[in-house]
This record gives C-alpha cells, sequence and structure tokens, in this order.
C-alpha cells in the first residue's frame, strides 16, 4: 500500500494529451516538493520533473508537473510511443520522516 | 559524465548475504546523500533509507532496519548496501540514487538484480 495514490494506468493516442495524477496529504506532497520519475521497461527510473514543475536539462517541454494542495498532477502532450512507460511520483513525508512514492502508472500509448 | 554505476546482479542462497556497490563518477561524492531503493517484480518503488556522503551516517526506512546496511568508501566515491539474512521476499531490483534535495533523485544506478533462491 503506496502513501501516494496513483492511477494504475492511462492511456491515449499518439499525438494526444494525458495527465497522471498523484494524490497525498498535508504530512507529504501538502507541504514538500513533488518529483515525477519516467522508468521505461527493463530500465532504471529517470527524474523527468523537480520541485512540483522545473524540468531538468532535456527533458523536453512536452512534460508538465503542477500541483495544488496536497494533489500533483503529471502532463505529458504530443504523446510518442517512445513515451509508454512506468510513471511515479515521490516526495518527502515529514510525518514519517521518510521518502514517499506512488504505487505507479502504466501509460499505454495506443 | 554525472553517473553511478552499481555492481551486477547476484544469486544467494537463503540465509546468504550480499554485498551491492553504487560508484559515483562526474561530481563530487561526498555532498549529496546517497538514496537506496527497491523494486520487487513487477512492484514499485520503495525507499529503504539514505546515507549521509558527509558523515557516514545512514538513516533506514521502517523495514528496512536490522539486516540492511549501508557504507561508504569515500576513497573510491562508493556507496554499499549490505544485506544479511537474506530471505526470498528481498529478491528485487536495488537502486541507488543521488538525491539533490529531499527526493529529488538524479541519477540512478542501473539497478542490481538480488535473486534469493535455493
Amino acid at each position: 500500500q503506496s502513501v501516494l495514490t496513483q492511477p494504475p494506468s492511462v492511456s491515449a493516442a499518439p499525438g494526444q494529451k494525458v495527465t497522471i495524477s498523484c494524490s497525498g496529504s498535508s504530512s507529504d506532497i501538502g507541504n514538500n516538493y513533488v518529483s515525477w520519475y519516467q522508468q521505461l521497461p527493463g530500465t532504471a527510473p529517470k527524474l523527468l520533473i523537480y520541485d512540483d514543475n522545473k524540468r531538468p536539462s532535456g527533458i523536453p517541454d512536452r512534460f508538465s508537473g503542477s500541483k495544488s494542495g496536497t494533489s500533483a498532477t503529471l502532463g505529458i502532450t504530443g504523446l510518442q510511443t517512445g513515451d509508454e512507460a512506468d510513471y511515479y511520483c515521490g516526495t518527502w513525508d515529514g510525518s514519517l520522516t521518510a521518502g514517499v512514492f506512488g504505487g505507479g502508472t502504466k501509460l499505454t500509448v495506443l | 559524465q554525472v553517473q553511478l554505476v552499481q555492481s551486477g546482479s547476484e544469486l544467494k542462497n537463503p540465509g546468504a548475504s550480499v554485498k551491492v556497490s553504487c560508484k559515483a563518477s562526474g561530481y563530487m561524492f561526498i555532498g549529496p546523500s546517497i538514496n537506496w531503493l527497491r523494486q520487487a517484480p513487477g512492484q514499485g518503488l520503495e525507499w529503504m533509507g539514505w546515507i549521509n556522503t558527509n558523515t557516514g551516517n545512514p538513516t533506514y526506512a521502517q523495514g528496512f532496519t536490522g539486516r540492511f546496511v549501508f557504507s561508504l568508501d569515500t576513497s573510491v566515491s562508493t556507496a554499499y548496501l549490505q544485506i544479511s539474512s537474506l530471505e526470498a521476499e528481498d529478491t528485487a531490483v536495488y537502486y541507488c540514487a543521488r538525491d539533490l534535495h529531499y527526493i529529488r533523485f538524479d541519477p540512478w544506478g542501473q539497478g542490481t538484480l538480488v535473486t534469493v533462491s535455493s
């Protein structure tokens, strides 16, 4: 049982837009920055978004992050088949004094 | 370039121990913490804890105390994860990751598969 809640799967057609939600509480998302990670099949996770909405260098602007209250959202526009992956949100939980993650969302580009 | 390179896959018998290494290059090792995460087969990411590269002080998440030990050798810019008394439930891919600021993990090691089976 993950501390953060993500939908198990989302899907959309190539070229379309998709959003992935991440729900938490005041002890985690509500008071700490959120990061998002992309895990392509058989590879290690890669940082996609940090500090709620910032992109590391090299990450295309098709990927965006936002946060409101105790929920965060990852947006991906102009979907490509290469975007098929598992996506995870993560943050710090001040009550648990631990890093916490969502269960992951599998993106299928139909 | 900045990277973390982990040691190779391990197959261990129940009750044995394993030590996974994570060698950093391309940046100053002392400073950002090294975190360890576990991903069981077909499952999500689980945060195991972190080690302070300035002091060598480890912090373990709940569920990862006792049999799990984080350590460093700063002379070779390497972090280690040792797991003792291995159980079948320890079968997983273990990742190290540099933490730039509270779960901002970049980069990650490529992962080390530890399989516990007789």
